[in-house]
């Protein structure tokens, strides 16, 4: 089946430990995304590729980090620096061209214990 | 004035009743808009792309008003089923997409 693939689904974390969560798509998008999101609000872009080895800061991209060696892969590192990880972190795709439908993944909770 | 703004609601609507969210964006060059469904916990999944002449899919339809800058979704017959949050969405124009999601509207369709 085509889509976007996450993992993992859930995933718990201790303070001053990185994390990294994966994300793969068969869908031949150049773009790739990811999201933040926090209970009771919207979604938040982290980071955003258009192409291979390409990758762009969104709006809250302090404490994370993220690489594009390959079109189908865009796994985002959850870094000891970003101060309040716990969310639910959502990867998209979409086609290049603007105005293309975005897709996402079934997204990745992370809990700071 | 945010990017994109949406009503949070919550709004509680009866089964069987019509409702309609508005969603206003700043940008007046935006170039594409969708509404999209997000059930709790769950990821946003495309309901509709909203076109400049309206569009109509079952008991949705979206509208599109350039001049004042919003778009609409009108739902109705509601449905339990329909109970999710409602994400509006606006493409920016630029060499990319600039993906901007309002905050989304609550949908709670009540017995």
């Amino acid at each position: 089946d085509g889509g976007i693939t996450q993992s993992p689904k859930y995933l718990f974390r201790k303070e001053g430990q990185n994390v990294t969560l994966s994300c793969e798509q068969n869908l031949n998008h150049d773009a790739m995304y990811w999201y933040r999101q926090d209970p009771g609000q919207g979604l938040r872009l982290i980071y955003y590729s258009q192409i291979v080895n390409d990758f762009q800061k969104g709006d809250i991209a302090e404490g994370y980090s993220v690489s594009r060696e390959k079109k189908e892969s865009f796994p985002l590192t959850v870094t000891s620096a970003q101060k309040n990880p716990t969310a639910f972190y959502l990867c998209a795709s979409s086609p290049l061209i603007s105005g293309n439908t975005i897709y996402f993944g079934e997204g990745s909770w992370l809990t700071v214990v | 004035r945010k990017e994109v703004e949406q009503d949070p609601g919550p709004f509680n609507v009866p089964e069987g009743a019509t409702v309609a969210f508005n969603c206003t964006y700043s940008n007046s060059a935006s170039q594409s808009f969708f509404w999209y469904r997000q059930d709790c916990r769950k990821e946003p999944k495309l309901l509709m792309s909203v076109y400049s002449s309206g569009n109509e899919d079952g008991r949705f339809t979206a509208q599109l008003n350039r001049a004042s800058q919003y778009i609409s979704l009108l739902i109705r017959d509601s449905k339990l089923s329909d109970s999710a949050t409602y994400l509006c969405v606006v493409n920016q124009p630029g060499g990319y997409q600039k993906v901007t999601f309002g905050t989304g509207t609550k949908l709670q369709v009540i017995p």
